[in-house]
């Protein structure tokens, strides 16, 4: 059983478009995150919720809102796709928000903005 | 704002030579935890680290925490190559420990020659 999912694993699209990424965990985590890895490799912590709850919202452009329809589950909506958009974006979750949880990662979503 | 640093970016070993990577965080860390990204895949979380001078091991990977607790690193004895990956660090954010927002360092690539 997968313990963080994400969907999809790929995403191609075109400047301007909107497109949303999908994250769910099976793990009766609390806490769940949003993370950038750029071309080289850099993990940029973006968004994360505890218990539906927006805890961390980092400065990013506000083309991006996060949701959290239940705690186990946590999208990821992108509107106006800009070319600087493209990276991995990875989703993640742990046992609560206190920092000294270890987070689990989901296997990624490779965003191409072309 | 708070930094953590890794050096090196990368490192080219032939198989069953020794590796370290070193982390450094601009500010005291209440712990600091390492994960390791295979490439083409996600970080997952190696250990933690907690209490000043801290030594941990698992197996041939030995992680250290400093006395000042603003630096650590990771020792690979006899590296194979099923050690290649990315190797992070990361530490929670000053003043964020309830946030569960952790700051990443770089990482450093290790490539492994058989």
């Amino acid at each position: 059983d997968t313990a963080v999912s994400q969907t999809p694993k790929y995403l191609v699209t075109q400047m301007g478009n909107d497109k949303s990424i999908k994250c769910e965990q099976n793990l009766g985590h609390d806490t769940m995150y949003w993370y950038k890895q750029d071309s080289k490799k850099f993990l940029k912590i973006m968004f994360s919720y505890n218990n539906k709850e927006l805890i961390i919202n980092e400065t990013v452009p506000n083309r991006f809102s996060p949701k959290s329809p239940d705690k186990a589950h946590l999208n990821l909506h992108i509107n106006s796709l800009e070319l600087g958009d493209s990276a991995v974006y990875f989703c993640a979750s742990s046992q609560g928000q206190i920092s000294s949880y270890e987070q689990y990662f989901g296997p990624g979503t490779r965003l191409t903005v072309t | 704002g708070q930094q953590v640093m890794q050096i090196p970016q990368y490192q080219h070993v032939q198989e069953g030579e020794d590796f370290t990577t070193y982390c450094n965080s601009s500010t005291t860390l209440s712990n600091i935890q390492w994960y390791k990204q295979r490439p083409g895949g996600h970080p997952v979380f190696l250990i933690q680290l907690v209490k000043s001078g801290e030594v941990k091991k698992q197996k041939r990977l030995t992680f250290q925490f400093g006395e000042a607790k603003k630096n650590s690193s990771l020792h690979i004895t006899a590296t194979q190559t099923t050690d290649v990956g990315t190797y992070f660090c990361a530490g929670p954010e000053h003043g964020s420990s309830n946030t569960g927002k952790l700051i990443f360092g770089q990482g450093t690539t290790l490539q492994v020659k058989p």
